[in-house]
């Protein structure tokens, strides 16, 4: 599994768009771009995913270098609601039943 | 209601007592998970099973027990609990076809061991 680099902590005026980088320079071929978070105290939750192209869905946006070696998950207006732990991960259909989630990044929606 | 439970949702045990967490889903999903969080450790990954009576290991197996009679149901065991293992553990629960992309969490289990 590629390993991830998130930024520790973001802020972001509620009402704006919040982009949450990733870093995983080292993802081969077969791996996918997994989003979830965490609200405090809660269960994560699943966001999104992609493997080459830009994904969309009812939450977020998934935005994929065409090199594959960063993403970008994109809120598009941000609610207090949002604010919470965003964790990426890469990881092969093979092995992704054994979700690996590093630290992530806390994200801060400001009123 | 529909969804993933665990219960109880917050425990307090001694050293050295067994314990059993309990998980129900009902979606039917062929995949349940274990996971625990402990702070500065991220998630990590039990044990899980793919189906009733198909069970294995994850990244941190040692000191628990796993089993799976039915497929609603994923129960996880300490069997002699360690103060190591307090944390924060959560089920999760997955599609055969989607097993790969999506899990569904539930509201965790804070387990305190004295």
């Amino acid at each position: 599994d590629a390993k991830t680099t998130q930024p520790t902590s973001m802020d972001c005026a509620e009402g704006r768009a919040a982009n949450l980088p990733c870093n995983h320079s080292t993802i081969s071929g077969n791996e996918y771009v997994y989003w979830y978070r965490q609200i405090h105290s809660q269960g994560p939750q699943y966001i999104i995913h992609g493997l080459k192209n830009n994904e969309t869905n009812e939450m977020a946006s998934l935005i994929i270098t065409e090199d594959r070696k960063s993403s970008t998950l994109i809120l598009p207006h941000a609610t207090l609601r949002d604010t919470a732990v965003y964790y990426c991960t890469a990881q092969g259909r093979a092995g992704a039943q054994k979700l690996v989630f590093g630290q992530g990044t806390r994200l801060t929606i400001n009123p | 209601d529909a969804g993933i439970t665990q219960s109880p949702r917050y425990k307090i045990t001694e050293t050295g007592r067994q314990v059993t967490l309990m998980c129900h889903q009902t979606w039917s999903h062929s995949y349940m998970f274990w996971y625990r969080q402990d702070l500065g450790h991220g998630l990590r990954l039990i044990y899980y099973s793919a189906a009733a009576d198909i069970t294995d290991k994850g990244e941190v197996p040692d000191g628990y027990v796993v089993s799976r009679s039915k497929t609603e149901n994923f129960p996880l065991t300490l069997e002699s609990a360690t103060r190591s293992q307090t944390s924060v553990y959560f089920c999760a629960s997955s599609s055969r076809d989607r097993a790969l992309l999506e899990q569904f969490f539930g509201p965790g289990t804070r387990l305190t061991v004295l």
